[in-house]
């Protein structure tokens, strides 16, 4: 099976802009989870999308939101960019989330100027 | 709230050295732990977890935790190192149910010196 992808890659905005990131599970897997990755900050959990439903989300201002679509692709938006915007934004699946193991994509590295 | 904490953000050793990265989790509840890898330039990965029975559980290359539920510990330990186990790891957990979200720590990075 194909892993986790995410596109774009590299990304680099400025201030006050937004950006959508986009993210495919494994064939077969419903739950998608972003996290962003900063060093020393480890993985900040942001949320986590199910059968097109957001299932839980994380302690991040409304700036960061996202959604599901029916094939399970998702999708992160982050308006008004700000300097400290700047991460790696993993994607991961699971088969239905929780307890499951989850399965990383590669990343998009978002560098805010 | 749930958070997990690592006791050492950054660890050196020589190869064959043993390996003992701490952590730690809050959550009151049963949980489910895990323990991920990421190598360089590589994607994050899982390297053991723990559900239920056996507190002692073994993972890929070599790895073991154990899971000390008086001290709310999850401990990675790896007898002799290898310069290959350089890389960055994460201790996370989760409640029981699907509806649980996954906590992560902050990561140890362990840099095996040839």
């Amino acid at each position: 099976k194909a892993g986790v992808t995410q596109t774009p890659r590299y990304l680099i905005k400025t201030r006050g802009q937004q950006v959508t990131l986009s993210c495919s599970p494994i064939s077969g897997h419903r739950s998608v989870s972003w996290y962003q990755q900063t060093p020393g900050q480890g993985l900040q959990f942001l949320f986590e999308y199910f059968s097109e439903t957001q299932r839980n989300k994380g302690n991040f201002p409304g700036r960061f939101s996202g959604r599901q679509f029916s094939n399970s692709r998702s999708e992160m938006n982050v308006s008004t960019l700000e300097l400290g915007d700047s991460a790696l934004y993993l994607c991961a699946s699971t088969p239905a989330g929780g307890t499951d193991t989850q399965y990383f994509g590669p990343g998009t590295r978002l560098t805010v100027l | 709230a749930q958070s997990v904490s690592q006791h050492n953000h950054h660890v050196i050793l020589s190869e064959a050295a043993s390996l003992e990265l701490g952590c730690n989790y809050s959550y009151g509840g049963t949980v489910n732990l895990f323990w991920y890898v990421q190598y360089p330039g590589q994607h994050l990965q899982l390297l053991l977890k723990y559900f239920s029975g056996d507190p002692l559980v073994k993972g890929i290359k070599g790895f073991e935790a154990e899971f000390i539920k008086s001290k709310f510990s999850f401990n990675l330990r790896k007898p002799s190192v290898q310069w290959s186990d350089t890389a960055e790891y994460f201790c996370a957990e989760s409640g029981k149910t699907s509806y649980d979200k996954v906590i992560f720590g902050p990561g140890t990075s362990l840099s095996v010196i040839p």
